[in-house]
């Protein structure tokens, strides 16, 4: 079956810190990946998505590449920003599969 | 933006009583989906719906259960609601069945029964 392993938060930086949350997957078949955010109080957003190996999803500052060999899609930023405080979730989805599969959630605090 | 809601926002109620939380999107969307979120923040798939009249339950079983009888609404019901049901739920849907489709969630019921 299909899984998701992510890094074990919780995660604190300081603003402008470079952010790394790893992400790594097992599945059948070729699954799109994604990465969500959820801000407090709030549900959870896609933040960037890649259908194809090489890949790389991009979005507000944020990027991560899909890289079949090593079956991993880890979330990078240059400069977090304490705007980005949220609990980041890594996720795929293979065809057919019917739903989508989640990882356990990172959660990000960055301090000023 | 995504157009999908949930009402409740938030629910105190008392042991033994029946609950709707009530879900509605505007996307058009065939597909929907609850889940159930630990205070730990992990995501736990309980019921989920290709379209009209088709439920399904996910990995978690769970006691509540899930109507379908308009495309745009997907109220999930607990007959007798414990504190063991303590919890948020998130409703989401999606365009269609293919695996680059993108889940658009609800903002979230954050329940407590005493």
């Amino acid at each position: 079956g299909n899984s998701v392993t992510q890094m074990e938060g919780p995660v604190t930086l300081s603003e402008e810190a470079f952010l790394t949350i790893n992400c790594t997957y097992t599945a059948t078949g070729y699954p799109s990946l994604f990465w969500y955010v959820q801000y407090p109080g709030e549900g959870l957003q896609l933040l960037l998505k890649a259908t194809k190996a090489d890949d790389k999803g991009s979005n507000k500052g944020f990027e991560a590449t899909y890289r079949k060999e090593t079956t991993s899609f880890h979330l990078e930023k240059g400069s977090v920003q304490v705007s980005d405080s949220a609990v980041y979730f890594c996720a795929l989805r293979s065809a057919n599969a019917g739903k989508s599969t989640f990882g356990d959630g990172t959660t990000l605090t960055v301090k000023p | 933006e995504a157009d999908i809601y949930q009402t409740p926002r938030y629910l105190v109620i008392g042991t033994g009583k029946k609950i709707t939380l009530e879900c509605s999107q505007t996307m058009g969307h065939d597909k929907m989906y609850w889940y159930q979120q630990d205070p730990g923040m992990e995501l736990h798939l309980i019921h989920y719906s290709y379209g009209v009249n088709s439920t399904e339950k996910g990995d978690l079983s769970s006691e509540s259960t899930v109507s379908r009888i308009r495309t745009e609404h997907f109220p999930l019901t607990l007959e007798s609601a414990r504190p063991s049901h303590t919890s948020q739920y998130l409703c989401a849907s999606s365009a269609r069945d293919s695996r680059a489709e993108t889940q658009y969630f609800g903002p979230g019921t954050r329940l407590l029964v005493l």
